[in-house]
C-alpha cells in the first residue's frame, strides 16, 4: 500500500535559519504530493502541492520539488520565522477509482522557531 | 466564506457508549472525507463520500464505525460500543472531488474513559 515517511522530530531552529524537512514515499500509482501545516490551535491547511514529476510547489516562502527518481518531496525554506512554528505533514494521494482522492499522511514533524 | 465545521469540538464518553460526530462541509462540495488522528500520528483515512453514497469505506476499523450523508451535505460519523482505543481526533474534510484540494475542519477530540 501507499505510505509516507517523514524525518523524526521535533526540530528547533533559530529565526532566519534554513529549513529542510525530509519526506519520502511509496505509492502503487502515480501520486500527487502535498505538504499540510497545522498551526497551534488551528485545523490542517494545505501549504503546497505538486501533481507530477519535477513540479515545484511553493507558498509562503516554502518550496518542495516532486522527485520521482528518489521518491521524495522535501520541504525547504530559506529563512524561517517564529510564525512558522507548527506541525508539518507530508501526504500523498493516488486517485484509484472515480474521484476518490483519499490522503495518506506521514506522522508529522513539529517545528519550533525561536527568536 | 464559511469553512468546514465539526461538532462537538470535544466529546468525553464512557466505554461502551454510543457517540455521533457531525461534519458540515463547505457549501457545494460533493466530496467528503473522514480521517482519524491518534496522538503523535498523522491523520488516517476512514471513509469517503461522493454525494450521498459512501464510495470507499475501506478505512473504517470495524463494524462499530458507521457514517452517513443522507442529503449529500452534512455527514455524521457514528461509533457504537466505544472503546478506549477509539480516543483520537476525528477530522472531516470536503472538496469538489478528484484532484481538488481537501479543506479540513478543526476536528472533534473524542476521549473514551
Amino acid at each position: 500500500g501507499d505510505s509516507v515517511t517523514q524525518m523524526e522530530g521535533p526540530v528547533t531552529l533559530s529565526e532566519e535559519a534554513f529549513l529542510t524537512i525530509n519526506c519520502t514515499y511509496t505509492a502503487t500509482g502515480y501520486p500527487s504530493l502535498f505538504w499540510y501545516v497545522q498551526y497551534p490551535g488551528e485545523g490542517l491547511q494545505l501549504l503546497l502541492k505538486a501533481t507530477k514529476a519535477d513540479d515545484k510547489g511553493s507558498n509562503k516562502g516554502f518550496e518542495a520539488t516532486y522527485r520521482k527518481e528518489t521518491t521524495s518531496f522535501h520541504l525547504e525554506k530559506g529563512s524561517v520565522q517564529v510564525s512558522d512554528s507548527a506541525v508539518y505533514f507530508c501526504a500523498l494521494t493516488t486517485r484509484d477509482t472515480g474521484a476518490n482522492s483519499k490522503l495518506t499522511f506521514g506522522k508529522g514533524i513539529t517545528l519550533s522557531v525561536r527568536p | 466564506g464559511a469553512g468546514v465545521s465539526q461538532t462537538p469540538s470535544n466529546k468525553v464518553t464512557e466505554k461502551g457508549k454510543y457517540v455521533e460526530l457531525r461534519c458540515d462541509p463547505i457549501s457545494g462540495h460533493t466530496a467528503l472525507y473522514w480521517y482519524r488522528q491518534s496522538l503523535g500520528q498523522g491523520p488516517e483515512f476512514l471513509i469517503y463520500f461522493q454525494g450521498t453514497g459512501a464510495a470507499d469505506d475501506s478505512g473504517l476499523p470495524n463494524d462499530r464505525f458507521f457514517a452517513v450523508r443522507p442529503e449529500g451535505s452534512v455527514s455524521t460519523l457514528k461509533i457504537q460500543r466505544t472503546e478506549r482505543g477509539d480516543s483520537a481526533v476525528y477530522l472531516c474534510a470536503s472538496g469538489r472531488g478528484g484532484a481538488d484540494t481537501q479543506y479540513f475542519g478543526p476536528g472533534t477530540r473524542l476521549t473514551v474513559l
